[in-house]
């Protein structure tokens, strides 16, 4: 079945303490990208990557970092999380192809919340 | 700049009765156009997508949306409201150039009532 799966899907820590969200995708996807969503603010894109090796800051990419050594894996990173990261995160991927690269695949989204 | 609008933070609606949500963009050019809906607990679904062509297009669950390009606009519609529609539901633009920059509306929380 073709997926994303992101770990864990609830998360409790403190500020401070470094984190990751993994994500994970079996559909050979070249694109995948972080979102978090916040309530009024709808899905703001944190980075995204195209390749392996290949990621580029979105819209709020302040507080986190990625890395794609793997086509499959693109894990979110926070070095040191504050409150103001609580939030909702979702991972998203894309394949190439003729009207393919366009749509996005989502996971199930991970509720982060820091205290 | 780049820029989706969902004028309507939520909707509520009777079970049955007809359903429109709506949204404009803002975009150099016609950019891809969607719709996802997303359900309590769960990531976001395509509802469906417009490309080019015919400017209504089907998607699933008995959805379908209208581009109007003088309008910016790319609506969504469905003649008869069931209850498992409650959810919220995202319109989101993309350059022709990848769909890994796509833009987010800040959604819509539809609510129906039995």
């Amino acid at each position: 079945e073709a997926q994303v799966t992101q770990n864990p899907r609830y998360l409790i820590t403190v500020t401070g303490k470094k984190l990751t969200v993994t994500c994970s995708q079996n559909m050979n996807h070249e694109y995948m990208s972080w979102y978090r969503q916040d309530p009024g603010l709808g899905l703001r894109q944190i980075y995204y990557s195209m390749n392996v090796e290949v990621t580029d800051k979105g819209d709020v990419p302040e507080g986190y970092k990625v890395s794609r050594k793997e086509k499959r894996n693109f894990p979110l990173i926070l070095e040191s999380p504050s409150p103001n990261q609580t939030s909702l995160y979702f991972c998203a991927s894309w394949g190439q192809g003729a009207n393919t690269n366009t749509e996005a695949f989502f996971g199930q989204g991970t509720r982060l919340t820091v205290v | 700049a780049q820029s989706v609008t969902q004028p309507d933070i939520h909707i509520t609606v009777s079970e049955g009765a007809s359903l429109e949500l709506r949204c404009n963009y803002s975009y150099g050019a016609t950019p891809y156009l969607f719709w996802y809906v997303q359900s309590p607990g769960q990531g976001l679904q395509l509802l469906l997508k417009y490309f080019s062509g015919d400017t209504l297009v089907q998607g699933i669950k008995g959805f379908e949306a209208e581009f109007k390009r003088s309008q910016s606009s790319f609506n969504l519609r469905k003649p008869s409201v069931h209850w498992s529609d409650a959810a919220e539901y995202f319109c989101a633009v993309a350059p022709y150039t990848g769909g890994f920059k796509t833009i987010f509306g800040a959604g819509t929380r539809l609510f129906v009532k039995a």
